[in-house]
């Protein structure tokens, strides 16, 4: 069965920094892309990265390119989100999701709350 | 920067038909959109529904479906059930990234 499991999530001030890790399992991890998708509190769902099933390609939206670091380590079936300059629009549940053939997201991890706050 | 519209929300009587759309801002979508819908229920991560356009995964009811109508991405619920009020997002791939839709509030009621 497959499973994503996010971790990492945490109340940060503004400016600083924060790592998300989400643990796979069930699947032959590098053989996937990966992707990592917010909500903010009662708003509706953001794209935010995108990283090929070997590294190769990496994609990012305009709201977080140049402040956020996609990557993964598929000796440890893990994806990794470095966050750098949060500010308080960065306030969200952050979920990792599978990418599969025909550009879809298949499985979802159930999420971890990043809070920006002073 | 495309912006991909849904209606904001819909009601639907249990057991009526309702069809929800996604339109893109840069022009008709066809299927190298490859429009996703997602289903959202409060406190729970999004289910997956419909990928490519028509396609469906193997845990999705049979009374959803996905179609392109009228240059939008669609979804129509066929018997809706009292569970499938939720939240429900469309997803496009626009090369290079993807953009959800603002998402649809349905009530059944």
């Amino acid at each position: 069965e497959v499973h994503l499991v996010e971790s990492g999530g945490a109340l940060v001030q503004p400016g600083g920094s924060l790592r998300l890790s989400c643990a796979a399992s069930g699947f032959t991890f590098d053989n996937f892309e990966m992707n990592w998708v917010r909500q903010a509190p009662g708003r509706g769902l953001e794209w935010i990265s995108y990283i090929s099933s070997v590294s190769s390609t990496k994609y990012y939206a305009d709201s977080v390119k140049g402040r956020f670091t996609i990557s993964r380590d598929n000796t440890r079936n893990s994806l990794y989100l470095q966050m750098n300059s949060l500010g308080a629009e960065d306030t969200a549940v952050y979920y990792c999701a599978r990418g599969a053939t025909l550009f879809h997201f298949d499985y979802w991890g159930r999420g971890t709350l990043v809070t920006v706050s002073s | 920067q495309t912006v991909v519209t849904q209606e904001p929300s819909l009601t639907v009587s249990p057991g009526g038909t309702v069809t929800l759309t996604c339109a893109s801002s840069a022009g008709p979508l066809n299927s190298a959109y490859y429009p996703n819908w997602f289903q959202q229920k409060p406190g729970q991560a999004p289910r997956p529904l419909i990928y490519s356009t028509t396609n469906k995964y193997s845990w999705t009811p049979a009374r959803f479906s996905g179609s392109l109508l009228g240059g939008k991405a669609a979804l129509t619920l066929s018997g809706v059930q009292p569970e499938d009020e939720a939240e429900y997002y469309c997803l496009l791939y626009r090369g290079g990234g993807w953009v959800f839709g603002g998402g649809t509030k349905l009530t059944v009621l």
